[in-house]
């Protein structure tokens, strides 16, 4: 079935490094890649997103790239601050259809050390 | 202030009891969703919604039931018949299919 692998689970970082989430997706048909950052006992919250005709976007300190070919992408965060600690998803269109449901990877649990 | 609201924060279910959680939002959105997070697992979509009186069973729909009478609100009721009920749900909302979602709060439910 439709899934959306998510590497590595967990990552600890200094601060100022850089950080790297990796995820995988199996429906060729997908279209739409978003990634999502939850803190503790909150909400997921949108923080970038990427269409099948993009191979890569970026927003201040994070970019998404996409490969459709070998259906991976991953999130980059340059100049990692404490205040990026959280869970992040990366999540992955169902097919093409206009449902808009979502299939999330596992998650990303992310520690900036001061 | 747009948004989305869940309610309760925190629930507690007894042994063979239904209870309902609350999702409402002011944002004009048609689309929403109903998720499950547990302990180190992704989001698995239990309903979704593209319409006011139409509603399609996600991957996890046994157990749940949903409505969908007006566009602003698509509770979530958990039935006696999900037997392991302890999670965390989160309610969601989208424009379309390339703009993401707002997620609410969640509701914590807990079988006591």
């Amino acid at each position: 079935g439709e899934n959306v692998e998510q590497h590595p689970s967990t990552l600890s970082v200094q601060e100022g490094d850089s950080a790297v989430i990796k995820c995988t997706y199996s429906d060729s048909a997908s279209n739409y890649f978003p990634w999502y950052k939850q803190e503790l006992g909150k909400r997921p919250q949108l923080i970038i997103d990427i269409r099948s005709n993009v191979g890569e976007k970026k927003d201040q300190r994070i970019a998404v790239t996409l490969n459709k070919t070998a259906k991976h992408f991953s999130l980059h965060i340059t100049e990692t601050q404490p205040e990026d600690s959280a869970v992040y998803f990366c999540a992955a269109s169902r097919g093409s259809s206009n449902t808009g449901k979502l299939i999330f990877g596992q998650g990303t649990t992310l520690q900036v050390k001061p | 202030d747009g948004g989305i609201t869940q309610s309760p924060k925190y629930l507690f279910r007894k042994e063979g009891q239904n209870v309902t959680l609350s999702c409402e939002q002011n944002l004009n959105h048609d689309a929403m969703y109903w998720y499950r997070q547990d302990p180190g697992q992704g989001l698995r979509l239990i309903y979704y919604s593209q319409i006011v009186n139409d509603f399609q069973k996600g991957d996890i729909a046994e157990g749940y039931s949903v409505s969908r009478e007006k566009k602003e609100s698509f509770p979530l009721t958990v039935t006696s018949a999900q037997k392991n009920p302890t999670a965390f749900y989160l309610c969601a909302s989208s424009i379309g299919q390339f703009y993401g979602y707002t997620f609410g709060s969640g509701t914590r439910l807990t079988v006591v």
